[in-house]
């Protein structure tokens, strides 16, 4: 299993709404990030888990919060978010946190904040 | 915070024809990837060289990499319809706590026309 799997592929949620993107990858990969991409723009880097604990916060705001249970999955949790927050949301992951091997993506959740 | 910028930001060429990409960086990198993204969706790592290197091969792409001017270029060579895509050069730097930060590039969005 080369992949990383990102469910769902197309979210629509409310602004008082609570919903979770999940992160699934099975290479043994040690270090799984999170990044958002805006329309036109490049993906902007958001947390890094490197084994399994937060290694990297980019001032994120609190109504975003990650979540490693495993060395596999990773969870964004998601609450009370804003239209601005609409975005194409992408999990990768790597073998180390310096690994010199690049990046696996997953195809991303789209999600469209109402 | 954006590191890489990449020149042209469109390109338009004809089936066959060889395609240039540059990027710009600021800082010091560790290594530096370049990677390409169908509309909306994930990306895909293509190549990765070393800040020690100064050339690399994979397939049609070829890539350098110019520390003392801190840019680095990607050349697809014989350049077909699938080749139609966002290509963004992303920086590495390794961080003292063990982990590496990738900074994209505002990316080239390159079409080829059959």
């Amino acid at each position: 299993d080369t992949e990383v799997t990102q469910t769902p592929k197309h979210l629509v949620m409310g602004m008082t709404n609570k919903k979770s993107l999940k992160c699934e990858q099975h290479m043994g990969h040690r270090a799984m990030y999170w990044y958002k991409q805006k329309a036109k723009k490049p993906p902007e880097l958001m947390f890094v888990y490197s084994y399994e604990k937060l290694s990297i916060n980019e001032s994120v705001p609190s109504r975003f919060s990650p979540e490693c249970p495993n060395s596999s999955l990773l969870n964004l949790h998601l609450h009370a978010l804003q239209p601005e927050d609409s975005a194409l949301y992408l999990c990768a992951s790597s073998q180390e946190p310096d690994s010199n091997y690049g990046y696996t993506f997953g195809s991303g959740t789209r999600l469209t904040v109402v | 915070s954006q590191q890489g910028e990449e020149d042209p930001q469109a390109l338009s060429i004809q089936e066959g024809e060889n395609a240039t990409m540059n990027c710009s960086y600021k800082t010091s990198i560790n290594n530096l990837q370049w990677y390409r993204q169908n509309s909306g969706r994930g990306l895909v790592h293509l190549i990765l060289i070393r800040s020690n290197e100064r050339e690399k091969h994979s397939g049609r792409l070829r890539v350098t990499l110019d520390t003392s001017k801190k840019s680095s270029s990607l050349l697809i060579t014989a350049s077909r319809a699938a080749d139609t895509a966002s290509y963004f050069c992303a920086t590495v730097l390794y961080s003292s706590g063990g982990y590496q930060k990738v900074t994209f590039g505002i990316g080239t969005k390159l079409q080829v026309i059959p």
